[in-house]
């Protein structure tokens, strides 16, 4: 298999739990940001984005918080099921740059 | 959305020679990035291909070892310059359209 992932973080869920994934960034000028989910040897997927001027926001099965204060942003993804296991990274934006910069990312492990 | 093909897939290389990449989109696109992803490792900027002009490039990477190409709005390649086996990677290019996507990305292992 792809080496993506050995060394990352993980968290290891039960089927049907939620699952929470957190980032934290260190841009205040960031205005963008971007979850992508990255499955063995594939490209990043994207999976929802927000934007500095919302605090949530809401797809199918997933939910990113950004919480600005802290610079910490978060992915939700409920009733976590196997084909979810994957590496997720967040990636933050701004407009003064406009390529992303990506954190350091999170292996989700997900249990049948 | 942006489809976005590369080829080749994955290649193994000798020391010393060179590979150039190639990302095709299926749509026009003003921004086009190059990365790269080291073995266990999150995704690096290497440089922003800029259609008609020359790239611009982060920090650490330089024309000489990567130069790039981006003739026009839909396609651009990557070479990866006199190969030692720390360039062994995947290399991913990306396209910012509605959002950022990313291509499925080359193999690269040098020996």
């Amino acid at each position: 298999g792809e080496s993506v992932g050995l060394h990352l973080p993980t968290l290891s869920v039960q089927e049907g739990d939620n699952s929470i994934i957190n980032c934290a960034y260190s841009n205040s000028a960031s205005d963008y940001f971007i979850w992508y989910k990255q499955e063995s040897g594939k490209g990043p997927q994207f999976i929802i984005d927000i934007r500095s001027n919302m605090d949530k926001r809401q797809g199918q099965r997933v939910t990113v918080l950004l919480n600005k204060t802290v610079k910490h942003l978060s992915l939700q993804i409920a009733a976590t099921q196997p084909g979810d296991s994957a590496v997720y990274f967040c990636a933050e934006n701004n407009t003064g740059r406009r390529a992303l910069t990506f954190g350091s990312g999170t292996r989700l492990q997900v249990q049948p | 959305s942006a489809v976005i093909s590369q080829k080749p897939s994955r290649d193994i290389c000798q020391r010393g020679t060179s590979l150039t990449i190639q990302c095709q989109v299926d749509s026009q696109v003003t921004m086009m990035f190059w990365y790269r992803q080291q073995p266990g490792q999150s995704l690096t900027l290497i440089a922003t291909a800029n259609q008609g002009s020359e790239a611009t490039y982060e920090s650490g990477f330089v024309i000489d070892k990567f130069p790039i190409s981006r003739p026009n709005l839909t396609f651009s390649t990557l070479t990866v310059s006199n190969m030692s086996p720390e360039d062994s990677s995947i290399y991913l290019c990306s396209v910012r359209s509605d959002t950022q996507y990313f291509g499925p990305g080359t193999r690269l292992t040098v020996l």
